[in-house]
């Protein structure tokens, strides 16, 4: 069974360019989550999606941060316009329901200059 | 805000050697969880602890829950060079899963 693919693996941008990741989840799973794991520091969780609709957004910085899941599979996530502190992993991860196991993906590192 | 709280932050130690790793918090949690993580890598989920005092075994790994639910423990036996990573403790709390900021394990052949 394919894991939780993301891309692209690393990007590099100045502060205020825009930037997109892409997470394809584990077939059939319907629970949708992406995190910000600054160096350091455990995951935070910017959003969960339930199928294609937002469970929990409380987290996600909404004046530059957006994310959709689209038909309720693959989802992208968005900054625009960068901060340099928003250099951190972005981790992408999926469950079959919640609160099931969430399995995740390599993550992309970003980082802003 | 409950938080995880995670020690050592960072632990270098010879191959064959034991060690402890803890997670603390304030708060009383249903369950917590113990992941790994390797550099490159998301996370991967090693166990789940749910009852007070429960003691779950993993290879050589160990973990306990506190009995009263509010710390956990990782004792790795003979620890060997494949064991290095990052060692984090989740648990959820208002729906939401938070992380502690996780130990920094490295073992030396």
């Amino acid at each position: 069974e394919a894991g939780v693919a993301q891309s692209p693996r690393y990007k590099i941008i100045e502060k205020r360019q825009s930037v997109a990741f892409w997470c394809n989840p584990i077939s059939g799973h319907a629970t949708l989550y992406w995190y910000q794991q600054i160096l350091g520091q455990g995951p935070k969780l910017l959003i969960q999606f339930q199928n294609n609709g937002v469970v929990d957004d409380s987290q996600l910085p909404k004046d530059r941060f957006s994310a959709e899941r689209l038909k309720g599979v693959d989802s992208t996530l968005k900054i625009q316009p960068a901060k340099l502190e928003d250099s951190a992993v972005y981790l992408c991860a999926s469950s079959s329901s919640f609160p099931n196991e969430q399995f995740f993906g390599p993550g992309t590192r970003l980082t802003v200059l | 805000t409950q938080l995880l709280e995670q020690s050592p932050q960072f632990l270098s130690i010879q191959e064959g050697e034991n060690l402890t790793v803890y997670c603390n918090s304030s708060s009383v949690f249903s369950s917590l969880q113990w992941y790994r993580q390797e550099p490159g890598e998301g996370p991967v989920l090693l166990v789940t602890v749910v009852t007070g005092g429960e003691v779950k075994k993993l290879k050589r790994l160990t973990f306990q829950f506190g009995d009263a639910r509010k710390d956990s423990s990782l004792h790795i036996t003979a620890a060997q060079p494949g064991d290095t990573g990052l060692y984090l403790c989740a648990a959820y709390s208002n729906y939401q899963l938070i992380w502690g900021a996780g130990t920094k394990l490295i073992i030396k052949p």
